[in-house]
């Protein structure tokens, strides 16, 4: 069964860049599926954010498309995400995950992980 | 983008009761349409897929409906492990837009 697991800065400055990166196990990062990014501020509901596949192909949300990069590491088995010029409305849940078959449904989700712009 | 709009954003229930949750398009996504419950600090679960179909390992007391521009979840027999907040999300196309939540208290 694939595992996603975030990692990256918990907390970062305002103006800087935020990256996490997503480490995925169980499964290969090079097979059909869209890996994707989704957050969730502090009391809010999820927003997507963007998806990558395994040959760099994206789509992001046209909000932050001039600041969103989504990338993927296949030697490493892990996709990335980068985000510049952050501000405070950036602190979030930010979570990584699969997404499989012609349905397109987000079917395994890493645990999340907390940023803070400050 | 196509928006997704749930209602209620939160309702009250006790164990055993059967809850309905709507969501609407903003246009005609066919059945391209799947739902997630989400717990407390963690991570959302695929409970729906394809507007009707049960994820595997789902419980039987989940089901849903619809096509087009509206769905419905619909929880019988609701558990203790059900007080959660759901969500709807398209899947027609991109961004993928998700419904803005429902949360299911214990009354």
């Amino acid at each position: 069964q694939v595992q996603l697991q975030e990692s990256g800065p918990a907390l970062v400055k305002p103006s800087g860049t935020l990256s996490l990166t997503c480490a995925v196990s169980g499964g290969s990062i090079s097979s059909s599926n869209w890996w994707t990014w989704v957050r969730q501020p502090p009391g809010k509901g999820l927003e997507w954010l963007g998806e990558v596949l395994h040959s760099g192909t994206t789509n992001y949300i046209p909000s932050l498309k001039s600041r969103l990069a989504i990338s993927v590491d296949k030697s490493k088995n892990q996709f990335s995400l980068n985000l510049r010029s952050v501000t405070a409305a950036d602190t979030a849940v930010y979570f990584c995950a699969r997404v499989t078959g012609d349905r397109l449904v987000f079917d395994s989700w890493g645990q999340g992980t907390l940023v803070t712009v400050s | 983008d196509i928006q997704m709009t749930q209602s209620p954003s939160s309702l009250s229930a006790s164990i055993g009761d059967r809850v309905t949750i709507t969501c609407r398009a903003s246009q005609n996504i066919a059945n391209s349409l799947n739902w997630y419950r989400q717990k407390p600090g963690k991570a959302p679960n695929l409970l729906i897929y394809a507007a009707s179909s049960l994820q595997s390992g789902v419980p039987s007391r989940f089901s849903a409906s619809g096509s087009g521009t509206d769905f419905t979840l619909t929880i019988s027999n609701l558990q203790a492990e059900d007080f959660a907040t759901y969500y709807c999300q398209q899947a027609y196309n991109t961004p993928r837009t998700f419904g803005q939540g429902t949360k299911v208290e214990i009354k």
